[in-house]
């Protein structure tokens, strides 16, 4: 019944160590996002691909990557995770581009730096 | 939505009651309005859209109400329940844009 499916729920990472964070969705979307949210703030929009067009939000640091091999699948890279990137990171997925199209999300990695 | 600081509005109601919850935004262009719930943990959760030709539209138990004029936006939650305990956000969005733009969330806490 899920339609969006972020794994793992919860990820530990060492400061330094590279992870990588996985969505898929099974609603056949055209549009998936990544967000990042810290505590008791609203989702920051990362980057979002339309088909396999990538755009990168202006202030993205660029330790932020993602890669989308297919239509069901979105990878969020960190390369140099540091103590600031702890966060939940949200998936989230659209018809359309998200102007005026409702949003999807999944249900969050909660990602800890150690 | 006008997404501004750490501090977290909150909304304290009793059980049964009924909660409002307000949000404004500042484009004037915004033609899409969204509310979604996102419960301690959980990832946002939709409720409830409404467009700017209307200016009010019901779903099951809460009805969410446009003012263009004033660029304001509200949730209504009837009788409201333990289990609407939760960060309500408001976001908007235009058709010349590709993202929505989410406000300050409202903590909402439901006492007995």
């Amino acid at each position: 019944d899920a339609m969006v499916i972020q794994n793992p729920r919860y990820q530990v990472t060492q400061f330094g160590k590279p992870v990588t964070l996985s969505c898929s969705q099974t609603l056949n979307h055209n549009v998936m996002y990544w967000y990042q949210q810290k505590s008791s703030q609203a989702p920051k929009l990362l980057f979002h691909y339309y088909d396999k067009d990538f755009n990168n939000e202006a202030d993205t640091p660029d330790n932020f990557q993602s890669r989308r091999p297919n239509t069901s699948f979105c990878f969020l890279d960190i390369r140099s995770p540091g103590l600031g990137d702890a966060a939940m990171y949200l998936c989230a997925t659209s018809r359309d581009l998200s102007g005026n199209e409702k949003l999807f999300f999944g249900s969050g990695t909660q990602l800890s730096v150690l | 939505g006008e997404s501004v600081g750490l501090h977290l509005p909150t909304l304290s109601v009793q059980e049964g009651d009924n909660s409002i919850i307000n949000c404004a935004y500042s484009n004037s262009a915004s033609d899409y309005f969204i509310w979604y719930k996102q419960e301690s943990g959980k990832g946002p959760q939709f409720i409830i859209d409404i467009r700017s030709n209307m200016d009010k539209r019901q779903g099951q138990r809460v009805t969410v109400l446009l003012n263009k004029t004033v660029k304001h936006l509200s949730l209504q939650i009837a009788a409201t329940q333990p289990g609407d305990s939760a960060v309500y956000f408001c976001a908007d969005g235009d058709g010349n844009t590709d993202k929505l733009i989410f406000g300050t969330g409202t903590r909402l806490q439901v006492f007995p």
